[in-house]
């Protein structure tokens, strides 16, 4: 079974927090996804990565930042938290065929 | 633009009668199409998918129709279960294109 762990099942930040949410694959999936989740938008895709140390823009990437330094972990970085911010938050990954997500981060920015 | 709309935010269905969720894409590029149902608090889970070259896929319970002329997929789900009360998100991908693209989500309650 395919499992992708994302390190924080709730996260509460202050406003202009450098905020680092972590994801972790373990089925050697060469894409890998950060996607937000927000009433009445469905998932809205941040940014993704096709392999190591490559990544690319989704829809919504302004005031994100994304690393991926080792092919099982794929990290989304919040520069500095606005309360705009605050959403669930998806890490998927992929083969050829369907995307495998996460548990989900809920994350607060008060 | 949405490429993927689901236009239905909610649906109610009755225990045992047919559940129906539909989803629209524009791009016709598209040829991999996905459902996933999601529960509060979890991540979604992948449910059944099609490519393009099929127009029905069944897996138990579960039935993915596809009309590409219309550009339009559905899922049935028979019977309906009460453990079947999720939202419901549909996605698009562009074959060997690493994006998938969703909808907004369709909340389907099943009442006992």
């Amino acid at each position: 079974d395919v499992k992708v762990t994302q390190s924080s099942r709730y996260l509460v930040k202050r406003t202009g927090e450098k905020v680092f949410l972590e994801c972790v694959q373990d089925m050697d999936h060469e894409n890998m996804f950060w996607y937000r989740q927000d009433p009445g938008l469905g998932l809205r895709l941040i940014y993704f990565s096709y392999d190591v140390k490559m990544k690319e823009k989704g829809d919504i990437p302004e005031g994100y930042s994304v690393s991926r330094e080792k092919k099982e972990r794929f990290s989304l970085i919040l520069e500095s938290a606005s309360t705009n911010q605050t959403s669930m938050y998806l890490c998927a990954s992929s083969f050829t065929g369907e995307a495998f997500f996460g548990q989900g981060t809920r994350l607060t920015v008060v | 633009d949405q490429q993927v709309k689901q236009n239905s935010p909610s649906l109610s269905v009755q225990e045992g009668r047919i559940s129906i969720l539909n989803c629209d894409y524009t791009n016709s590029m598209f040829d991999y199409f996905l459902w996933y149902k999601k529960y509060p608090a979890e991540g979604p889970t992948f449910l059944i998918s099609i490519s393009s070259i099929k127009d029905k896929n069944e897996d138990g319970r579960f039935t993915v129709f596809l009309n590409k002329s219309a550009k339009h997929l559905s899922l049935h789900i028979v019977p309906s279960q009460p453990g079947d009360s999720a939202v419901y998100f549909c996605a698009a991908r562009v074959y060997n294109f690493n994006k998938f693209y969703f909808g907004s989500g369709t909340k389907l309650n099943v009442k006992p």
